[in-house]
């Protein structure tokens, strides 16, 4: 069965430091995401992706972050100055579109901003 | 604005009983509520959806029960085991729209005791 990967699966950084996170969605789904969870706490929406432009984007995903599609397969996630709070882990999904609903996870990037 | 509540935080219960884990949305907008099941450390996995013109829907052991009125939402779990012990989470959704993106519950640990 096709899934979700992400790399890395652990990313240190020091503060201030740009980041990259990849993701490899499903290779027929046109829907992409990304949520984050701070240790302990509820998994929250950052931004969605579709037709390579952002539909929609949270109060979290401010001029720090970014989102591209660079080829036909990859999705990244880029935080430009991380901050401490940006530790969390990331959550890449997707999901196919039309009357599908379903948003597969990925395995997610722990991401320790020290 | 958009908000699911979800109870109870932790959910104790013996091998073989029933557990049900209740969730609560703001937005009468949401017509889709898929549950996750998240193992520490790892993906939420989706283990049941139900969609706003459905009022039950049932998989084996698992079952989910919609009251739009009252926007609530319930897992059902019966004769658990051991290996249902995760985090589970309550998400909705405004499906059809250029987002779904999920709005999550806070999340229940359960903990089945055998």
């Amino acid at each position: 069965e096709p899934e979700v990967t992400q790399t890395p699966s652990h990313q240190v950084t020091q503060m201030g430091q740009e980041v990259i996170l990849r993701c490899v969605p499903i290779s027929n789904h046109l829907y992409f995401y990304w949520y984050r969870q701070i240790l302990g706490q509820k998994v929250e929406f950052l931004v969605s992706f579709y037709n390579n432009e952002i539909s929609e984007k949270s109060e979290i995903f401010d001029d720090q972050f970014s989102v591209e599609r660079p080829d036909g397969s990859n999705f990244t996630l880029k935080i430009r100055s991380t901050k401490l709070e940006d530790s969390a882990m990331y959550f890449c999904a997707s999901r196919t579109g039309g009357a599908t609903d379903t948003q597969y996870f990925g395995p997610g990037t722990r991401l320790t901003v020290l | 604005g958009e908000n699911v509540e979800q109870h109870p935080s932790t959910l104790s219960v013996q091998e073989g009983d029933s557990a049900v884990i209740k969730c609560t949305y703001s937005d009468s907008a949401s017509n889709y509520f898929p549950w996750y099941k998240q193992e520490l450390g790892k993906r939420p996995q989706l283990i049941i959806d139900i969609r706003s013109n459905v009022g039950e829907k049932k998989d084996q052991r698992i079952a989910v029960t919609l009251n739009k009125t009252a926007k609530h939402f319930s897992l059902h779990i019966t004769e658990t085991q051991p290996e249902d012990s995760a985090v589970y989470f309550c998400a909705a959704s405004k499906s059809g729209g250029a987002t779904n993106k999920l709005i999550f519950g806070t999340g229940t640990l359960l903990a089945v005791q055998p």
